[in-house]
Formats: C-alpha cells, structure tokens, sequence
C-alpha cells in the first residue's frame, strides 16, 4: 500500500466554524506532513511530525491545530478561518531520518503526497 | 526570498523530442533534490531524485542532474510523451532537527508535449 489518503475531498466552511481534515498513510512511515497549496503557486510546509511528535511548526497561525493521533494518522483541525485560508490542503508522508540512517541509505527520501482537500472558507 | 526557483514557468515540446526542466537553488544546506509532477486539484507525484553526493540518477525516461558548484538541476524527459504534460516541480529538502527535515517547492513549470 504506497498511499496517503485525504478526507474530505471537498470543504466548504464558514468563518465560525470547526471542522477537521484527516490524512492516513499505511506504509510505516514515521514523518508526516501538511502543505498549503494556493493556485498557481507551489505547496508551501505548514507542520512536520517525526514519530507523532511536531517537529517543525512553520509560523502557522494557531486558527490551524495540526494532530498526530497515532504513527498512520494525521488530523488538521481548522477554527475562525479567514476567506484568504481557502486553497488545497496536502498531506504527505516519508520516512523518518532515523529510519533511513537505520536502512544505511538516502536516496529513497521521497515524500509521498494525497490528493489534497479542497477548503474554500466563505 | 524564493530558495528554489523554476525561471520557465511553461514550455512546449513536440511528442518524441526531449524535454529539459530547470531548476536553480540558492541554500548550500540542501541534501537532497526531487521532482514532482502535479495535476490539477491533485497531490504532487513523485518522479525522481538524487542526493547531494551525485550528479546523475536515471530512471526509465527521466534523467536528473545536478550541478552542485552551479547550483543547478535539472530534469531530463526522453522522449517526451503527451501523458508526461502537467505541472512539474522541483523540490529540495534540508535537515532542520534530528528527524526531521523539510522540502522546499521551486515555482513549477508547465509542460505541454504537442502531437
């Protein structure tokens, strides 16, 4: 299994609300990740979490809760978004640097993304 | 301050010929290069990579290379099919802790790979 799922697919919100994104990967990776993609523009890293610990928190406003439950999940919980918060929401999956260390190797550092959720806040 | 930086952000290649994407970066702390292709409304699908520590790794008909004095990479498509059009990103990654590093996305380039 070399896939990470998202859902929902599709979210539309307004600025009041709380909702959740979730992502699942089931191929034992350690390190997990959520971009923001807005249009015409590269994924840029919001959060990274090594062994379900946050590791990087890339100045993200605290609207966004990032969430590791367990090493296969990863939540995003969303509250008081602004419009200007819509965009594509990805999350991705690799494996961690201690396991690569362990596997004596680099080269098959490549992070594996969903499809994304599609977050429009009205 | 974009790290990474895709300057064509399309090109256009006829079906068979080869395409060349390019990708300069500016963060010396960088170990590791990758590409991407994008869809739209999709996740990034993973291409290929190379470490710092090479200039070339091949793959089928994608063929990267890195200029680490320049640096400079790029990615080689022999011969170009229609299927290969889409967004293509370049991607480089640094450690930031001690399990964990981060990917940085250059700008992308479209590719269109004309009958």
């Amino acid at each position: 299994d070399t896939e990470v799922t998202q859902t929902p697919k599709h979210l539309v919100m307004g600025m009041t609300n709380k909702k959740s994104l979730k992502c699942e990967q089931h191929m034992g990776h350690r390190a997990m990740y959520w971009y923001k993609q807005k249009a015409k523009k590269p994924p840029e890293l919001m959060f990274v979490y090594s062994y379900e610990k946050l590791s990087i928190n890339e100045s993200v406003p605290s609207r966004f809760s990032p969430e590791c439950p367990n090493s296969s999940l990863l939540n995003l919980h969303l509250h008081a978004l602004q419009p200007e918060d819509s965009a594509l929401y990805l999350c991705a999956s690799s494996l961690s640097k201690i396991s690569l260390r362990l596997a004596g190797g680099v080269d098959y550092n490549e992070q594996f993304f969903g499809p994304g959720t599609r977050l429009t806040v009205l | 301050d974009q790290q990474v930086k895709q300057n064509s952000p399309s090109l256009s290649v006829q079906e068979g010929r080869i395409s060349i994407l390019n990708c300069d970066y500016t963060n010396s702390m960088f170990d590791y290069f990758l590409w991407y292709k994008k869809y739209p409304a999709e996740g990034p699908t993973f291409l290929i990579s190379i470490s710092s520590i090479k200039d070339k790794n091949e793959d089928g008909r994608f063929t990267v290379f890195l200029n680490k004095s320049a640096k400079h990479l790029s990615l080689h498509i022999v011969p170009s099919q229609p299927g290969d059009s889409a967004v293509y990103f370049c991607a480089a990654q640094e450690v930031v802790t001690g399990t964990a590093s981060k990917l940085t996305f250059g700008t992308g380039t479209r590719l269109q790979v004309t009958l």
